[in-house]
């Protein structure tokens, strides 16, 4: 079984301002991992994904993660915020080899403030 | 089509009234999922179809639930005698299938129990 935990349900920062989104997950087996952002009455839309290889991803809008084995996180980071970041941000895992379902996070909702 | 889109975007109906959401996959995807969303919560896996495969059902809430899907088209989820509970955002997403691809959703259907 896999499992999900964003730490955070909610990050208020300033604009300009770094953020780290935290994600961790629990598997068994070898994971693809992905971040997804949803904004406001929208569907979800796929930020980056870590499938192998280079365990730093780069994705859209400035965002990228870094999956770290050992601590069995993907956390989510962008340098410098804007006011159109807000949006509710989810993580999802996805089991190798085993179960095509993905396992999606809680969600965190950032916040950017101007 | 471009995307996936879904049907109805948005639903009110009474409860005990049965309803019904439609979702139109990605053109060549084999794979299709039905998640729920309640207010302020992840997104809850309901059913995953691959192909002409036995859809897993492992998510299905309740005996009230259904869902079909002919081959690799269209995928219906059916709700019979609504419940206050079952007020969400239903969310179709679709992939390749194998777990090598991420997945693309549909902007959901908001329905609304009352």
């Amino acid at each position: 079984a896999q499992s999900v935990t964003q730490l955070d349900s909610q990050v208020p920062v300033f604009e300009e301002a770094p953020v780290e989104l935290r994600c961790n997950y629990s598997s068994s087996v070898s994971v693809y991992l992905f971040w997804y952002v949803q904004y406001p009455n929208q569907g979800l839309q796929l930020l980056l994904k870590y499938l192998s290889g280079s365990t730093l991803v780069k994705g859209i809008n400035g965002f990228e993660a870094e999956f770290n084995k050992s601590q069995t996180s993907f956390h989510l980071r962008k340098p410098s915020v804007h006011i159109s970041d807000t949006a509710e941000y989810f993580c999802a895992v996805l089991a190798s080899g085993g179960s095509y379902i993905p396992t999606f996070g809680r969600g965190t909702s950032l916040i950017v403030h101007p | 089509g471009a995307g996936v889109s879904q049907s109805p975007s948005n639903k009110v109906t009474e409860k005990g009234k049965d309803v019904e959401l439609r979702c139109d996959p990605i053109s060549g995807h084999t794979a299709l999922y039905w998640y729920r969303q309640r207010l302020g919560q992840g997104l809850e896996f309901l059913i995953y179809f691959q192909g002409n495969s036995a859809p897993d059902k492992s998510g299905l809430p309740s005996d009230r639930f259904s869902a079909e899907r002919t081959g690799e088209s269209v995928s219906t989820l059916t709700i019979q005698r609504t419940q206050q509970e079952d007020s969400a955002v239903y969310l179709c997403a679709s992939s390749l299938g194998g777990g090598f691809g991420e997945a693309f959703f549909g902007q959901g259907t908001r329905l609304t129990v009352v």
